[in-house]
């Protein structure tokens, strides 16, 4: 049971650049999120997924899409990369059923935008 | 609206010490509250939680009560260690347009000196 996994642990990306930040849970939760963590700053929610086909935004989502098409995989996607992407990025999942509301964390995406 | 505001880091303290790291939030109904931590490099794990009013959570040393009256949920160790160095989030889950989303605190960086 490996949890949460995300893909990669770290990247650069030069402004106008693309790329896709990978999640996958193996816990068969229903609900997943991305979040950023800007330096000195607690986490923002981007986009979050109650359920496969199913997606909506969060506090911060401009610039960012996300797809769920499998209940495992929730990947983000940054289109044209700017400077003010620059953050870690963490993707988590949740299961109500019997739940207080705690969230699973992945270790997390580095990303700079030079 | 629903928000956590956290004691101002970072907090650096002799190993043994005793440890208080504030959080106060504010939201309608009554949400479940968590202490997330985050040790270097990582992502964010759970450390307790408390889903009502005079719970509480407690893990590894650690201890939070949720004091409804006061709308708090201090986090406090009685001897920290040095491998109690890390990131601390204070956080609340509640039930935002039929979603269950957490809400954090910026963060209170503690640093253990031996």
């Amino acid at each position: 049971n490996a949890g949460v996994t995300q893909t990669p642990k770290f990247r650069i990306l030069k402004i106008g650049q693309s790329m896709t930040l990978q999640c996958t849970q193996d816990m068969n939760h229903n609900y997943m999120y991305w979040y950023r963590q800007d330096p000195g700053m607690g986490l923002k929610l981007i986009y979050y997924s109650v359920g496969a086909g199913i997606t909506d935004k969060g506090e911060v989502p401009n610039g960012y899409n996300v797809s769920r098409s499998t209940t495992e995989d929730f990947p983000l996607r940054l289109e044209l990369a700017a400077p003010s992407q620059t953050s870690v990025y963490f993707c988590a999942s949740f299961l109500p059923r019997g739940s207080s509301g705690e969230q699973y964390f992945g270790p997390g995406t580095r990303l700079t935008v030079t | 609206g629903n928000s956590v505001t956290q004691m101002e880091g970072p907090v650096t303290l002799s190993e043994e010490a005793f440890l208080t790291i504030n959080c106060t939030y504010t939201a309608t109904g009554y949400p479940s509250l968590f202490w997330y931590v985050q040790y270097p490099g990582e992502g964010l794990q759970l450390l307790l939680k408390a889903t009502k009013a005079d719970d509480k959570g407690s893990n590894k040393g650690f201890e939070a009560t949720y004091r409804k009256e006061t709308t708090s949920f201090h986090l406090e160790k009685g001897s920290v260690q040095v491998s109690d160095s890390a990131v601390y989030f204070c956080a609340l889950s509640h039930l935002i347009q039929g979603a269950q989303k957490l809400v954090f605190g910026q963060g209170t960086r503690l640093t253990i000196n031996p």
